[in-house]
């Protein structure tokens, strides 16, 4: 089982709408949760970290944690065409210090 | 200004050859990385320096050497390229937080292209 997974994509939604991207992980100890965005051809940004259960919001993007579920999702609503990128979903285990799992990334389209 | 910075950006070279790609940090982390991203765009680490300390090195060729003069630097040596070794390299920092993990910034990357 792979340490981090994210739903394979390519994800693609109109202008305006909800993208709805989606984690699970393997380890139950799990403790921080980041989201990175990548633009083709540059280095991954962090967009938003969550460490506890709930919804951390920030501005367009909402982060969702649910330990229990080991299921962490990235919502953007007012999806534009500016946020088309490959996003990276990111786990630390909190036992390797600094150490973090990545998936494999959901490719996001949005068509104006 | 740039906060984590790598050079070069671009690196052909042919197969056999040693290179080394440079990374540095102005943002007084006190640990780097060095990540590996395929043509997939998989993310993977392979190093990690804590105060100048190795504290992650995870299955990596030994061909691959990391050395961190301060803290501020992170060099990444490789010998004798191979074909496979052609992806992109980040640099990346973050200041470690007792018992926590905080966000790591990456470089602008290193395209390497083994031919």
């Amino acid at each position: 089982q792979k340490e981090v997974e994210q739903n394979s994509g390519p994800l693609s939604v109109p202008e305006g709408a909800i993208a709805s991207l989606n984690c699970t992980y393997s380890d139950r100890g799990s403790q921080s949760f980041f989201w990175y965005r990548q633009y083709s051809g540059k280095s991954p940004e962090l967009i938003m970290f969550i460490y506890s259960n709930g919804d951390k919001e920030d501005g367009r993007f909402t982060a969702q944690l649910n330990k229990a579920s080991q299921y962490v999702s990235l919502l953007i609503r007012d999806s534009q065409p500016s946020d088309s990128a490959t996003y990276l979903c990111a786990v630390s285990r909190g036992s390797t210090l600094g150490r973090l799992y990545f998936g494999r990334g959901t490719q996001l389209t949005v068509w104006p | 200004d740039t906060a984590v910075s790598q050079t070069p950006k671009y690196l052909v070279t042919q197969m056999g050859n040693d290179k080394s790609i440079k990374c540095e940090q102005n943002l007084g982390h006190d640990t780097m990385y060095w990540y590996k991203q395929d043509s997939k765009k998989f993310l993977k680490i392979m190093f990690s320096y804590n105060n100048k300390e190795l504290i992650i090195n995870e299955t990596v060729p030994n061909r691959f050497s990391p050395k961190s003069p301060d803290k501020a630097h992170l060099n990444l040596h490789i010998n004798s390229l191979e074909l496979g070794d052609s992806a992109v390299y980040f640099c990346a920092s973050s200041q470690i937080l007792a018992g926590a993990t905080d966000t790591q910034y990456f470089g602008p990357g290193t395209r390497l292209t083994v031919l």
